[in-house]
């Protein structure tokens, strides 16, 4: 079982939708959430961070955590065409030692927003 | 633009050959971070360099290796490669060590390498 798990999708809205993105995780000691966003080609670029559990806004996009149910979310409001790629979620444990820096990332979720 | 560049951006090679990876990191960044992604791995962890100095590791393969120089670049080799080390790699940076909640790691376009 791979130690964050995200639905690769692929996911298609039209313009305007809510679109929900999910993550769950099996090892508590992750401490640190993020959502990246890639366009294809290009490599992935932090869109929101987060430490505690509940609800972080920033502009059409909210992320959320849940640590009791291992479970995080991103939120796109007003989805736009411009929004169409992959997003991941990452995860960082803190806990120094052998893992200091490193990231473990969900598969990605392939996003398509319609005109 | 992420401010952290790669070379070569595409590289073709053989099996068994032996290739190297460029990185260099966003000015004033200390850590170096490599990641290879390939379409039924995804995006993985291979290994962290903090001012010349490696920090942390991954699931690297020991015919892989990776150094960071004096000028804080950062070179990935890789060799007796085979058809399935096919694969994007992308170097990030950071300005601290990776431990710290506001050490944000940004992230390279990346160098496609295909075995064949």
């Amino acid at each position: 079982q791979k130690e964050v798990e995200q639905d690769p999708g692929p996911l298609s809205v039209p313009e305007g939708a809510i679109v929900s993105l999910n993550c769950t995780y099996s090892n508590s000691a992750f401490q640190y959430f993020m959502w990246y966003r890639q366009y294809s080609r290009k490599g992935p670029e932090l869109l929101m961070y987060t430490y505690s559990s509940g609800n972080k806004e920033d502009g059409r996009f909210t992320a959320q955590v849940d640590k009791s149910s291992k479970y995080i979310s991103l939120f796109i409001r007003d989805s736009q065409p411009s929004d169409s790629a992959t997003y991941l979620c990452a995860m960082h444990n803190n806990a120094g030692g052998t893992s200091y820096g490193k990231l473990t990332f969900g598969q990605g979720t392939i996003l398509t927003v319609h005109p | 633009d992420s401010g952290v560049t790669q070379t070569p951006k595409h590289l073709i090679t053989a099996t068994g050959q032996r290739v190297t990876l460029r990185c260099s990191p966003r000015s004033g960044d200390l850590s170096v971070y490599w990641y290879q992604q390939s379409l039924d791995q995804g995006l993985q962890f291979l290994i962290q360099y903090y001012n010349g100095e490696e920090r942390a590791k991954g699931n690297i393969l020991e015919r892989f290796s990776a150094q960071q120089f004096p000028d804080l670049h950062s070179e990935l080799n890789l060799s007796s490669l085979e058809l399935g080390d096919s694969a994007l790699y992308f170097c990030a940076s950071s300005v601290g060590a990776g431990g710290s909640s506001t050490d944000t790691q940004y992230f390279g376009p990346g160098t496609r390498l295909t075995v064949l």
